[in-house]
């Protein structure tokens, strides 16, 4: 079974700084998905970005970007230029292909923008 | 309104009370998922509609009672809850079944007393 693993529960970042959220996951597939989703306060559960684990080439939305490493089962966020509005819950999840595919989610990481 | 919408957004009921989660989605999705989102544990999957028809149960209580009378409403009816049914719980939709992106509703807030 899938598992996807965000060791740490919080994290802090000065506004305008960049922060790195860490998500790490075990699969025996070799095609999947991989998700970074934010819950702000208000609970909307938000897609950030999205990964297909064929492409080697990292995804980019604006100011977040990953750092998917296939060989090493690891996907962090990178945050750039960090916002008041990216104060939030990150979770990490994975999807395998297919019709009857789950979406496996990480614990999360409470994420804190300092003023 | 666009997007997944929940209501209610918050909900306080006792054990014997009977009550219903009802999730909308207006994005032309034909399938649509209940999660539950507890303190300091990851989403869990509760069920999950293709075109009007449950393909997945996630072994949830028979106190859970979902209902899908279209593609764009979900329900999930309860009754005889127990306290540690309360947490927030999430709808979400996607194109299809084999889609890769989910959109999730606000979520409902219960409690149960």
């Amino acid at each position: 079974a899938q598992t996807v693993t965000q060791s740490q529960p919080e994290m802090s970042v000065q506004e305008a700084e960049t922060v790195t959220l860490s998500c790490t996951y075990d699969t025996s597939e070799s095609d999947y998905y991989l998700f970074w989703y934010k819950q702000p306060p208000s609970r909307q559960m938000i897609l950030v970005i999205r990964q297909e684990a064929y492409k080697q080439q990292n995804a980019t939305e604006n100011r977040f970007s990953v750092n998917f490493q296939k060989a090493a089962k690891s996907f962090s966020l990178k945050i750039s230029d960090s916002q008041l509005g990216d104060a939030a819950m990150y979770f990490c999840a994975y999807r395998s292909p297919g019709a009857n595919s789950k979406l496996t989610f990480g614990k999360g990481i409470t994420l804190s923008v300092r003023p | 309104e666009t997007g997944v919408t929940q209501t209610p957004r918050h909900l306080v009921m006792g054990m014997t009370n009977k009550k219903s989660l009802k999730c909308e989605q207006h994005l032309g999705h034909n399938a649509m998922y209940w999660y539950k989102q507890s303190a300091k544990k990851p989403l869990e999957l509760m069920f999950v509609y293709s075109l009007e028809e449950r393909v997945e149960n996630n072994s949830v209580p028979s106190r859970f009672s979902p209902e899908c009378p279209n593609s764009s409403h979900l329900f999930l009816h309860l009754h005889t809850l127990q306290p540690e049914d309360s947490a927030l719980y999430l709808c979400a939709s996607s194109q299809d079944q084999t889609a890769d992106t989910q959109y999730f509703g606000p979520g409902t807030r219960l409690t149960v007393l």
